[in-house]
């Protein structure tokens, strides 16, 4: 089983739509999540982290994590045609020093005008 | 302030050969990760250094090394190429203590093309 699980995709909105990205993990001590977002060709970008259960709300992106379900999300509101990308999720396994993060394969998103 | 480099930026190399990669983190950044990704595997970890000193390891063979200099930069080195170590090999950097929220930037990448 991996350790940190997306959906492949592709997803596919419409302009205009909420993209929803989902991530499980497998390991109940990890404590802070990551989405970053990769454009084809390019390298990995963070769009932003969570560490709390509940919500967290950047601009149109918002971040949800659930502990309990080993569950994290990224929604994307208003979705734009330069939203179309691979979206990464990671997750720090370990506390302080030894941390390293594990990644998702990725979702990619794909948003149609 | 100037974001993480690497370079070369495009490598072809032929099997058994080796190559050496150079990322230079953000200024004031000590910690230097590095990651091998590919279509199939995704971004797999290969090692991670701080104050000089690998500070964690991934699943990779001895083929792949790695070193911190004084400065911060990083240089990873891989011996005896094989066809399958065709890839991006992306550094990260961050500030190196571990907060919850510690973030990694990614350099631009070498795309190493083994033949």
């Amino acid at each position: 089983q991996k350790e940190v699980e997306q959906n492949s995709g592709p997803l596919s909105v419409p302009e205009g739509a909420i993209a929803s990205l989902n991530c499980t993990y497998s390991d109940r001590g990890s404590q802070s999540f990551f989405w970053y977002r990769q454009y084809s060709g390019k390298s990995p970008e963070l769009i932003m982290f969570i560490y709390s259960n509940g919500d967290k709300e950047d601009g149109r992106f918002t971040a949800q994590l659930n502990k309990a379900s080993q569950y994290v999300s990224l929604l994307i509101r208003d979705s734009q045609p330069s939203d179309s990308a691979t979206y990464l999720c990671a997750v720090n396994s370990n506390a302080g020093n030894n941390r390293k993060l594990i990644w998702g394969l990725g979702t990619s998103l794909a948003v149609n005008p | 302030k100037a974001g993480v480099t690497q370079t070369p930026r495009y490598l072809i190399k032929t099997r058994g050969q080796q190559v050496t990669l150079s990322c230079s983190p953000i200024s004031g950044h000590r910690s230097v990760s590095w990651y091998q990704q590919t279509p199939g595997q995704g971004l797999q970890f290969l090692f991670e250094y701080f104050s000089e000193t690998q500070r964690n390891k991934g699943n990779f063979p001895g083929r792949f090394s790695g070193r911190q200099f004084s400065n911060s930069r990083s240089e990873m080195n891989v011996s005896t190429l094989e066809l399958g170590d065709s890839a991006l090999y992306l550094c990260a950097s961050s500030w190196g203590q571990g907060s919850p929220g510690e973030t990694q930037y990614f350099g631009p990448g070498t795309r190493l093309l083994v033949l």
